[in-house]
């Protein structure tokens, strides 16, 4: 099975801060990689997928980078509705999802 | 759009079926999932089914436990749990993959399971 580990787990940061949260796979996952937005009682909402790839409506502050088994959710200058936890997901092999970032006020 | 239904409290041991009804697009072309959410917890995908029933997949956690399947026809998906066990208590989302690529488009608002006794 295909491991993701993500880090930091917590990230205290401020409006307009530059927030880099990153995931490493077990293995190579060739970029096929999603990140999601949690909040407390909704469900996730997908941001990126294949890596780096922006979903409709979803402010370009976010991007995403990476490959192999290496990837990186950036978000350029927080805003206050980014507060929220992040999670990745490979979806190579079956489906993994790394452990979360909680990104909390400063 | 997902709904999903069927989450209760049900003893250690027990079974329970959950639901999750789509709208708004066209189901029988979407292969879907369950993904569950302890309570503080983090997410964890259970089960994996293609449009067509074709092609399953489960957690380890779950195999042998749980059933995935789904009704084209009434644009439902369903989730059988038997042997539930106290770690299974967390929100069940019903999850709806990409048209051509497998990530998690869509999600479901979920539903409680609590295993208790």
């Amino acid at each position: 099975d295909i491991q993701m580990a993500q880090s930091p787990s917590t990230l205290s940061a401020s409006v307009g801060d530059r927030v880099t949260i990153t995931c490493r796979a077990s293995q190579s996952i060739s970029g096929w990689l999603a990140w999601y937005q949690q909040k407390p009682g909704k469900p996730p909402k997908l941001l990126i997928s294949k890596a780096s790839n922006l979903e409709s409506g979803v402010p370009s502050r976010f991007s995403g980078s990476g490959s192999g088994t290496e990837y990186t959710l950036t978000i350029a200058s927080l805003q206050p509705d980014d507060f929220a936890t992040y999670y990745c997901q490979q979806y190579h092999t079956y489906f993994t999802f790394g452990g979360g970032t909680k990104v909390e006020v400063k | 759009h997902l709904v999903e239904s069927g989450g209760d409290l049900v003893q250690p041991g027990g079974s329970l079926r959950l639901s999750c009804e789509a709208s708004g697009f066209n189901f029988n072309s979407y292969s879907m999932n369950w993904v569950r959410q302890a309570p503080g917890k983090g997410l964890e995908w259970v089960s994996h089914i293609s449009s067509t029933s074709s092609t399953i997949y489960y957690a380890d956690s779950v195999k042998g436990r749980f059933t995935i399947s789904r009704d084209n026809a009434k644009n439902s998906l369903f989730l059988q749990m038997n042997r539930l066990r106290d770690e299974d208590t967390a929100v069940y989302f019903c999850a709806r993959n990409g048209a051509r690529y497998l990530h998690f488009e869509d999600w479901g608002k979920g539903t409680l399971v609590t295993v208790s006794s």
